[in-house]
């Protein structure tokens, strides 16, 4: 069974610092996506990760995929208060079974200025 | 380009009774997929459906059916509800197959069982 872990779950941090959201996994796969959501709303699609090694960034959030290490991080740079959402990593291992996306628990992130 | 639209949005039934969902796909995406969110278990998946066939199903009982139309619109139903139930219940829509195709969510049908 495909399981996904995130860490930490709860992140509350300062407008201006850096800080990195883990996501590790327990399979082969090499795509990744990450989704971010707010209270009451639904998911939005951050990145897409395809292959060992990919990197995306999108202003002030990047993520990056190691497949050999199974471990995707989101590094956030100079937090602002709008970044403030949960977000989820999940894993598509479609290939190995039927069971879609596979989503990490949620990292629940809150900026304070 | 329209997003995906889900409805109702918000829907309230009582334990025994019977719900359908439905989902509208962006235009051009013939993958549809379902989601179950709840505090407890978080985000898991339902089924998806292809050109009007389920490819793949999550380990859901059977009380959780779908279908999707030659349009591609979807419906998923829930019959003999329980209150474990209640949950946001999202749909999503991917070009081809999920797999490398970046998936879109809806906004979701909040579902409350009393």
């Amino acid at each position: 069974e495909l399981k996904v872990e995130q860490n930490p779950l709860f992140l509350s941090m300062q407008e201006g610092k850096n800080y990195t959201i883990y996501c590790n996994y327990s399979t082969t796969s090499d795509r990744l996506y990450w989704y971010r959501q707010d209270p009451g709303k639904s998911l939005e699609s951050l990145f897409v990760l395809l292959s060992n090694g990919a990197v995306k960034q999108e202003g002030r959030l990047m993520a990056s995929l190691d497949t050999k290490a199974r471990l995707s991080t989101l590094h956030i740079t100079a937090a602002v208060h709008d970044l403030s959402a949960t977000y989820f990593c999940a894993v598509d291992d479609s290939g190995g079974g039927a069971d879609g996306l596979t989503f990490g628990k949620g990292t629940h992130l809150i900026i304070q200025p | 380009k329209a997003g995906v639209t889900q409805t109702p949005r918000y829907l309230i039934k009582t334990r025994g009774q019977q719900v359908t969902l439905s989902c509208s796909p962006i235009s051009g995406h013939r993958s549809v997929s379902w989601y179950q969110q709840t505090p407890g278990q978080g985000l898991q998946f339902l089924f998806e459906y292809f050109s009007e066939t389920q490819r793949n199903k999550g380990n859901f009982p059977g009380r959780f059916s779908g279908r999707q139309f030659s349009n591609s619109r979807s419906e998923m139903n829930v019959s003999t509800l329980e209150l474990g139930d209640s949950a946001l219940y999202l749909c999503a829509s991917s070009l081809d197959s999920p797999t490398y195709n970046e998936q879109f969510f809806g906004p979701g049908t909040r579902l409350t069982v009393l």
